[in-house]
């Protein structure tokens, strides 16, 4: 079984420039996450959706950070304009159901904002 | 108070030994408890879950749950120096579409 693809795994970018990652869930996964994780840190939920409809992004920052997930399969994170704070890994994970089922990550994003 | 709190550490034992690692978290509607490995600049990876008050054993691993005091730990016997890596601890309120909350870590160390 394929595991969660993200892409790029690196990206260095300069402040107030935008930059955009890419998720495919694992086959099947009706439910996908995007975390940022601050060095140091443990995960902090971005964004869930389940399908193609958002269940929480509560803790998206909404005027800079965007995603979707049109077609309920592959998703998109995108950041504009990028700030400092934003440097971080971006880790995309997916499960077949929200609540009890098992989260599986992908590699991540290294973002470095200079 | 965080929802989900874990000693940052570093733990260091040596190897052999029992490693125990410790979370704590603040609500009492948390239904879901996971324990996610995760070695430095890699993603994590589950190795236990517990849903209910008590001990679940897998391998060299014993998660254990009291849901009255809160609390969750993870138990790892006969440590190995390939056990060295950060212990995130996830919560999951089922009232919030399962959205996990993780504590900060804590790194372990095992010695040769």
């Amino acid at each position: 079984e394929a595991g969660v693809a993200q892409s790029p795994r690196y990206k260095i970018i300069e402040k107030r420039q935008s930059v955009a990652f890419w998720c495919n869930p694992i086959s099947g996964h009706a439910t996908l996450y995007w975390y940022q994780q601050i060095l140091g840190q443990g995960p902090k939920l971005l964004i869930q959706f389940q399908n193609n409809g958002v269940v929480d992004d509560s803790q998206l920052p909404k005027d800079r950070f965007s995603a979707e997930r049109l077609k309920g399969v592959d998703s998109t994170l995108k950041i504009q304009p990028a700030k400092l704070e934003d440097s971080a890994v971006y880790l995309c994970a997916s499960s077949l159901t929200p609540i009890r089922d098992e989260q599986y990550f992908g590699p991540g994003t290294r973002l470095t904002v200079t | 108070q965080k929802e989900v709190e874990q000693n940052s550490g570093p733990l260091s034992v040596p190897e052999g030994a029992i490693a125990s690692l410790n979370c704590t978290y603040s609500d009492r509607g948390s239904q879901s408890f996971f324990w996610y490995r995760q070695y430095s600049g890699k993603s994590p990876e589950l190795i236990m879950f517990i849903y209910s008050n008590g001990d679940k054993e897998d391998g060299r691993f014993t998660a254990q749950l009291n849901k009255a005091s809160q609390y969750v730990s993870l138990l790892i016997r006969d440590s190995q120096p390939s056990d060295s890596a950060t212990y995130l601890c996830a919560v999951n309120h089922s009232n919030q579409g399962g959205k996990l909350i993780f504590g900060q870590g804590t790194e372990l160390s095992v010695k040769p």
